[in-house]
């Protein structure tokens, strides 16, 4: 057990619609990423936050959107649902956020999500 | 920008030692990573090594660095059925976020 919880585990929606994707951090870490694993695209990188803030950006869709929470939570929504984003979406915590910081990310065990 | 690249597949017999291999790009990569993923799991980190160090071990797991090469490799000591997954190297940018490669799927044979 890595200490990153995600709910739900598996989603399946229909196209055109939104979900959330909740992810809960290893106690004491800053840092939330997101990822999304595809068997096309294999793991990309989504966004990460650090202390609330957002901190990087990769191939996140504008149909796509996260927050950090003061408690250190973070979601992910999806919305507009299309076939294509049918995926596993993974999410790491690591204590740092900063160049400096610590370097282990722990993964949580993703949400599978299914669009019909 | 970053790529990290892994042979596809990797099949080795029960006991052997399996070696996985993987090239990255960004020379300014501070970390490099080696993760597994079981069927239907999340990644498990099984090692690190920081960018100034040329080996690591940790049990059965050694990482070697060829820094001047971009080439990090895995290598398993007596490899079981257990080992048997996906292994993904990643390396961490100056940004901090994780770049993944493909994944090598390792097929252990009894």
């Amino acid at each position: 057990d890595s200490g990153v919880t995600q709910t739900p585990k598996h989603l399946i929606t229909a196209t055109g619609q939104r979900v959330t994707l909740r992810c809960s951090p290893r106690s004491g870490d800053l840092s939330v990423y997101w990822y999304q694993q595809s068997l096309d695209q294999g793991l990309q990188f989504l966004i990460q936050y650090y202390n609330g803030e957002e901190r990087a950006k990769g191939n996140i869709l504008e149909r796509f959107s996260a927050q950090q929470f003061p408690d250190l939570h973070s979601e992910l929504n999806l919305s507009s649902l299309e076939l294509g984003d049918s995926a596993l979406y993974f999410c790491a915590s690591s204590v740092g956020g900063v160049k400096r910081g610590l370097t282990e990310a722990f993964f949580g065990q993703g949400t599978r999500l299914t669009v019909v | 920008g970053e790529d990290v690249e892994q042979s596809l597949f990797l099949s080795v017999r029960e006991g052997d030692s399996s070696v996985i291999n993987c090239t990255y790009t960004d020379s300014s990569s501070t970390y490099l990573y080696w993760y597994k993923q079981e069927p239907g799991a999340g990644l498990q980190l099984l090692t690190y090594i920081f960018s100034n160090m040329d080996m690591k071990q940790d049990q059965r797991l050694t990482v070697l660095l060829n820094k001047k090469d971009k080439h990090l490799s895995l290598r398993i000591a007596d490899t079981q059925t257990g080992d048997s997954a996906i292994y993904f190297c990643a390396e961490r940018d100056p940004g901090n976020k994780l770049v993944f490669g493909a994944g090598t799927i390792l097929r252990v044979k009894s």
